[in-house]
């Protein structure tokens, strides 16, 4: 089946640092990602969605220059969370939707990346 | 959520038991897809219904979908101590195509 692959799986950072998250698809093209926010025992909350080659379009109250989505090729997707604080801390998410098949159809997922800022 | 409620929130079998997870959504959709996450985990895809399907089956997976009512539900049937996950469904928009999560039901089987 198609591969998401999402780097790093956990990291831990210190208040006020940036830290950049890498989602790709490793066996697939994909020409939107998206990335999902998850707290403990909570649902997936969808932040953004990430368009290769134009500007990512955010939920409503995500903050785009808070998380910095790029989209540089058909493969890779990246989040950057700027001057990261406690409130940041949380489990992302990305997925992706194979380009062959169509839209709509099911996404893949990584396997999410746990960011803690002290 | 972004989208809709499941319900319950938790559910505890014993194996060999049948496991049903409800999910309500919001608004029309194109179709509603299950997933499973295990516990600090990504998702696994389950199953995809169509708006313009009532049931489907997959192995021991068996999903309804009621558009009028905008419900679907989800049968495990025969669990597994396995089977021991959380369980979303997501639903994709009439005209959109990005993916909105249910809350989600944490299922425990136990052996």
């Amino acid at each position: 089946g198609a591969v998401v692959s999402q780097h790093p799986s956990w990291v831990i950072c210190k208040s006020g640092t940036s830290v950049k998250i890498e989602c790709r698809s490793l066996d697939f093209q994909a020409t939107t990602m998206f990335w999902y926010r998850q707290f403990p025992k909570q649902s997936l909350m969808l932040m953004a969605t990430s368009n290769e080659g134009s500007k990512a379009t955010y939920e409503q109250g995500v903050e785009k220059d808070k998380f910095l989505i790029n989209h540089a090729s058909l493969t890779l997707s990246t989040l950057t969370v700027t001057s990261a604080h406690p409130e940041d801390s949380s489990f992302y998410i990305c997925s992706a939707r194979p380009l062959a098949g169509g839209g709509n159809g099911e996404l893949f997922f990584g396997e999410g990346s746990r960011l803690t800022v002290l | 959520s972004q989208q809709g409620e499941e319900d319950p929130q938790a559910l505890s079998i014993q194996e060999g038991e049948n496991a049903t997870m409800n999910c309500s959504y919001k608004t029309s959709i194109n179709n509603l897809q299950w997933y499973r996450q295990n516990s600090g985990r990504g998702l696994v895809h389950l199953i995809l219904i169509r708006s313009n399907e009532r049931e489907k089956h997959s192995g021991r997976l068996r999903v309804t979908l009621d558009t009028s009512k905008k419900s679907s539900s989800l049968l495990i049937t025969a669990s597994r101590a396995a089977d021991t996950a959380s369980y979303f469904c997501a639903t994709v928009r009439t005209g959109a195509n990005n993916l909105f999560f249910g809350t989600g039901t944490r299922l425990t089987v136990i052996p």
